[in-house]
């Protein structure tokens, strides 16, 4: 039984260039996450889908960044014009589907991209 | 809004002896779900544990035990034995149930970094 799976673990990008990063989660679970952590802070929430459908999105996404999940398979999240702001650790998520509307099943990690902005 | 306070931000101490990692909470919702994760130096985050809001029991796994009290919004996390493979950050995570603006998303605390001396 894989985990969830980052690619690539690392990014080092100049400012104003555009970064993708993938996700692939375990393949039974349906529902995937986004979140973002800096130095010192726990993760913080970006994005939620089920299947291929994005249901939520933190005010912290700005209009910069971007996420899809075209097959309901992997995940794609996609920062434009990056600024050094951006660099933190962006980490993936997923959890099993269960009955729809119920929550609170626990989320596995995967290992993180960490984006370094210069 | 969620909020989660791990109000100890390092702790240090040798092992064999026992350490508790404080939680407090606060949500308006009355169903919510409490996690705890590990961060090992390797930086992926491990799920631990999971409770809703109903199972005030407390748990034991092994060297890990959990205290939850509602009354004082507390969910605790006490390691026995300490070993420095333990040497970790600790992160407490809430999420809101069904009904609930915050079901889809972990909101983390700060994490509590602890190191276990040999």
């Amino acid at each position: 039984d894989t985990g969830v799976s980052q690619d690539p673990r690392h990014k080092i990008t100049k400012r104003g260039q555009n970064v993708t990063f993938r996700c692939d989660p375990i393949s039974e679970h349906n529902r995937l996450y986004w979140y973002r952590q800096t130095l010192g802070q726990g993760p913080e929430f970006l994005t939620y889908f089920q299947n291929e459908a994005q249901l939520e999105k933190s005010r912290l996404l700005s209009d910069r960044f971007s996420a899809e999940r075209p097959k309901g398979s992997f995940s794609t999240l996609e920062i434009q014009r990056t600024e050094q702001g951006d660099s933190a650790m962006y980490l993936c998520a997923s959890s099993p589907g269960g009955l729809a509307g119920v929550f609170g099943y626990e989320q596995y990690f995967g290992p993180g991209t960490r984006l370094t902005v210069t | 809004a969620q909020k989660v306070t791990q109000a100890q931000t390092e702790i240090s101490v040798v092992e064999k002896e026992d350490v508790t990692l404080d939680c407090v909470y606060e949500t308006r919702d009355t169903t919510y779900y409490l996690f705890w994760y590990k961060q090992p130096p390797s930086g992926e985050l491990v799920f631990l544990i999971r409770r809703n809001s109903f199972d005030e029991q407390n748990e034991i796994s092994g060297r890990y035990s959990w205290n939850f009290q509602k009354s004082t919004s507390s969910f605790n996390f006490t390691i026995t034995a300490s070993q420095v493979v333990d040497s970790a950050v600790y992160f407490c995570a809430l999420s809101g149930g069904a009904s609930s603006g915050s079901a889809r998303q972990l909101t983390f605390g700060s994490g509590t970094q602890l190191t276990v001396l040999p």
